[in-house]
């Protein structure tokens, strides 16, 4: 199974400053299709995960354009340029390419300092 | 409106049985792929199983393999989860989702104790 490991566990941010958060698998992510099958999601306090990220840099349709995802490979960032009170919450990375299992990552947490 | 809602959840003792249900409504369901995804109780996302648009494929994590069965009723639009032989690490919220995961539902919570 591809495990999905991301960093920092805990993000404590400053309103209006910019935010960053690590995903790695454990194996290449790179489908014999050539995409990239590696999503970001967003979960609000009490609220269902949300889809922020698709193939790694695709935002879904009404995400806010301050999220943005890159990377290649093994090493993804979801980046938020400026962080809102709005963004507080659990982000979880997920692969899609080496199926069964869909494997997430642990989860970070973002607050506000 | 595009739609998942699910039901069924409760509480449940060690060893017992219930089916969770997730109807699906604004999009077309019977070529969706759908997922069950849990969470248990301040923890992270994980992924359960998972059924093509026509049922003919379904896939199952090991945790649950031979314990759960997934289905679905396209002429219902609805989307089922049966879980059998439950143990206290079941215990989560249960999620249905569509697709590429691009659309979750709400969640309804399922409590296996004694």
């Amino acid at each position: 199974d591809v495990v999905m490991t991301q960093s920092p566990l805990s993000l404590p941010v400053t309103l209006g400053q910019p935010a960053s958060i690590s995903c790695r698998s454990s194996q290449s992510l790179v489908h014999s299709d050539g995409n990239t099958y590696l999503s970001w999601f967003q979960q609000r306090p009490g609220q269902s995960p949300r889809r922020l990220i698709y193939k790694v840099s695709n935002r879904d349709s009404g995400v806010p354009d301050r999220f943005s995802g890159s990377g290649s490979g093994t090493d993804f960032t979801l980046k938020i340029s400026r962080v809102e009170a709005e963004d507080v919450g659990v982000y979880y990375c997920m692969q899609g390419t080496h199926w069964p299992p869909w494997t997430f990552g642990q989860g970070t947490k973002v607050e506000i300092k | 409106e595009v739609q998942l809602v699910e039901s069924g959840g409760g509480l449940v003792q060690p060893g017992g049985s219930l089916r969770l249900s997730c109807v699906a409504s604004g999009f077309t369901f019977s070529t969706s792929w759908m997922y069950w995804v849990r969470q248990a109780p301040g923890k992270g996302l994980v992924w359960v199983s998972h059924i093509r648009g026509d049922g003919s494929g379904t896939t199952y994590a090991d945790s649950v393999k031979g314990r759960f069965t997934i289905s679905r009723d396209n002429a219902k639009n609805t989307l089922y989860l049966q879980m059998n032989s439950l143990r206290a690490e079941d215990t989560a919220v249960y999620f249905c989702a569509r697709g590429g995961f691009e659309m979750w539902g709400q969640g309804t919570m399922v409590t296996v104790s004694s």
